[in-house]
């Protein structure tokens, strides 16, 4: 039961610009997570966004969630050639459902030196 | 330093063939995870223990087990291996889930193939 979907599913960018990857998910959310994942190693938590929020900033990352059309979109500025990896968003439910951490396939973010 | 590990990293086996893939964390987490990654499939969640002997089926739970009899330590088995197991594999671990926030924190991740 795949949640979520990223667009594109590539981006390269040359370092100092921003990138802008998207996800759309299907059922009711409780919140909305991105990870970031480098080359074949674990996943790392970047932010959370909760159901009732609109936007939240950490650092250079940006992530607004509008539920009326069930996506988010994760925004990195300025960025660098350490940002390459792949990017995914991650859903909670409601219920039963907060045990559950439901992926999207990934954006493979590129930035070119 | 707080962390999941799971061992091995690394494994080429053969079809039938019963194995194990550990994984251990050190952050006194309630919640452990197990996931497969394949590509253009994403992260898919196999299993997950809200605590001590719970546990309960995720996406993808079929041809594998687990068990939760510590805290720490959540492994994964594979009673008999087939190749459409051939995949990453990560364990993750998670503070008590309470309201909304369930940040979790992953280990390395670990390589199976199957033949």
């Amino acid at each position: 039961s795949q949640q979520g979907e990223e667009d594109p599913q590539a981006l390269s960018i040359q370092e100092g610009e921003n990138a802008t990857m998207n996800c759309s998910y299907k059922t009711s959310i409780n919140n909305l997570q991105w990870y970031r994942q480098n080359s074949g190693r674990g996943l790392v938590h970047l932010i959370l966004i909760r159901s009732n929020e609109r936007e939240k900033h950490s650092g250079r990352l940006r992530v607004t969630l509008d539920t009326s059309k069930k996506s988010s979109s994760l925004l990195i500025t300025a960025s660098r050639a350490a940002d390459t990896a792949s990017y995914f968003c991650a859903t909670t439910g409601y219920g039963g459902a907060t045990n559950k951490l439901i992926f999207g396939t990934g954006t493979l973010l590129a930035v070119q030196p | 330093e707080a962390q999941v590990t799971q061992n091995p990293r690394y494994l080429i086996t053969v079809t039938g063939k019963k194995l194990t893939v550990t994984c251990s964390q050190n952050m006194n987490h309630e919640y452990m995870s197990w996931y497969r990654q394949d590509p253009g499939l994403g992260l898919r969640q196999i299993y997950y223990s809200m605590n001590v002997e719970v546990t309960d089926k995720g996406d993808v739970p079929e041809g594998y087990k687990v068990s939760r009899k510590e805290k720490r330590n959540f492994p994964l088995i594979l009673e008999s291996p087939s190749p459409n197991q051939t995949s990453l594999y990560f364990c993750a671990s998670s503070p008590p889930i309470r309201g909304d926030y369930n940040e979790q924190f992953f280990g390395p991740g670990t390589r199976l193939t199957v033949l």
